[in-house]
């Protein structure tokens, strides 16, 4: 199984600054995703972050608010821009195994307050 | 539009009861299906999957889960829970031709009555 790290793993921001959050996987992983877990809800997937190229977007979520980079194959970052109080959640990183069907992991998460 | 409906946001049970946690799907092809465990400040944790293989999936901790078709359901159980086990738990779908992404249910908070 691929082992996910996550940094920072919580932080207190101020409105109108931007946060960048890596994800470390210890193996190389064919894809990776960034998810959103908003208080008491469940997650939302925000992007498919691609490798060499740029990461596609679910329904509700532009590059301009999360710019995404995926520079190899064991590393991504999310970034937030602009935040608000609504971008408080937990921000959580996925990768799916390569050459396993369908396993994916995920990152412990990071826990962002917007003041 | 594949889509996941856990039924119940919160179960409560006793310590040493079974524990059952509903899950319907839908899908247009055979799904992939998966129950999730995030036990209070931590990510993630795969309880169990099933991808059209045996339709009765066995997982850690003593979970299990069965695939049926016919009711488009994919429930959750535990013969004997344990208060460890309370926990969020998600019950996710995928298309395996949509490029691994998982649509998640709302998920059931479970508690553990001692």
């Amino acid at each position: 199984s691929a082992v996910i790290s996550q940094k920072p793993s919580r932080d207190i921001c101020q409105r109108g600054t931007s946060l960048t959050i890596q994800c470390q996987v210890d193996s190389q992983v064919t894809m990776m995703f960034w998810y959103r877990q908003q208080p008491g809800q469940s997650l939302t997937l925000i992007a498919t972050a691609n490798q060499g190229s740029e990461a596609t977007y679910e329904s509700g979520f532009v590059i301009d608010k999360f710019p995404i980079s995926r520079p190899n194959l064991t590393f991504s970052t999310l970034t937030v821009s602009n935040m608000s109080p609504e971008d408080s959640s937990i921000y959580l990183c996925s990768a799916k195994d390569r050459g396993r069907v369908e396993t994916q992991y995920f990152g412990p998460g990071t826990r962002l307050l917007v003041l | 539009a594949q889509s996941v409906t856990q039924l119940g946001s919160h179960v409560s049970v006793s310590e040493g009861a079974l524990v059952l946690l509903r899950c319907n799907y839908s899908s247009s092809v055979p799904p992939y299906l998966f129950w999730y465990v995030q036990y209070p400040n931590q990510g993630l944790q795969l309880l169990l999957k099933y991808t059209s293989a045996a339709t009765l999936v066995k997982g850690i901790n003593g979970f299990e889960a069965e695939f049926k078709k016919s009711e488009t359901s994919f429930h959750l159980t535990k013969p004997s829970a344990h208060m460890s086990d309370a926990a969020e738990y998600f019950c996710a779908v995928s298309e395996g031709n949509q490029g691994g992404k998982l649509i998640f249910g709302q998920g059931t908070e479970l508690s553990v009555k001692p």
